[in-house]
């Protein structure tokens, strides 16, 4: 059981939006400084978001975060086949003292 | 460009320790705010943090593998090592190496490293 709480699958067609959403408490998501990581099939995750909403170097601007609360959203727009990946949202919890990891999510582009 | 890259034995044997290394190339350990984190992933599950160390030796750990897990830096050698000790079958997974920004994201990623546990 994941500290954070993301779907297990989500799926639109190609050139179609997405929202991931990734859901904690106040002492991880509520915090502050979430990220979110794209793993494609067989490789490495790859920092998407920092920061809730700042994309990584070299993220096209399809690619979008947003944090209200203890909320937070990973947005794709205009997707591509390429996108198909598990996405998964991460933040540091400050009462566990530790890192915590949503169970990720897999996109499915139709 | 930062590399890092894991090595270390692909076969652990149950009840035997899991060591591993992660070399870092392109920059050094030392750099200031940024910690060095060892994440696993078991075949067909998600990512699970195992712990994080400073280069001064200021380590956080995973409250469900602390009793386990020993992480080190080596700063003459620009390398981070993890010791996993009295495995099971359930430490099967690949294991990442990872630079992170303070307590905010992990930037880099090594390609990973499948320890499979068995006898």
């Amino acid at each position: 059981q994941s500290v954070l709480t993301q779907p297990p699958s989500v799926s639109a067609a190609p050139g179609q939006n997405v929202i991931i959403s990734c859901s904690g408490g106040s002492s991880n998501v509520g915090n502050d400084h979430v990220s979110w990581y794209q793993q494609l099939p067989g490789t490495a995750p790859k920092l998407l978001i920092y920061d809730n909403n700042k994309r990584s170097s070299g993220i096209p601007d399809r690619f979008s975060g947003s944090r209200s609360g203890t909320s937070a959203t990973l947005g794709i727009t205009g997707l591509q086949t390429g996108d198909e990946a598990d996405y998964y949202c991460a933040s540091w919890d400050a009462r566990l003292s530790a890192w915590v990891f949503g169970g990720g999510t897999r996109l499915t582009v139709l | 460009q930062l590399q890092l890259q894991e090595s270390g034995p692909g076969l652990v044997r149950p009840s035997e320790t899991l060591s591993l290394m992660c070399t870092v190339s392109g920059g050094s350990i030392t750099t200031s705010s940024y910690y060095w984190g060892w994440i696993r992933q078991s075949p067909g599950k998600g990512l699970e943090w195992i712990a994080t160390i400073y280069y001064s030796g200021h380590t956080y750990y995973s409250p469900a593998l602390k009793s386990r897990v020993t992480v080190s830096v080596d700063t003459s050698k620009n390398q981070v090592s993890l010791e996993l000790a009295s495995v099971t079958a359930a430490d099967t997974a690949v294991y990442y190496c990872a630079r992170a920004f303070g307590a905010y994201y992990f930037d880099f990623w090594g390609q990973g490293a499948l320890v499979t546990v068995s006898s």
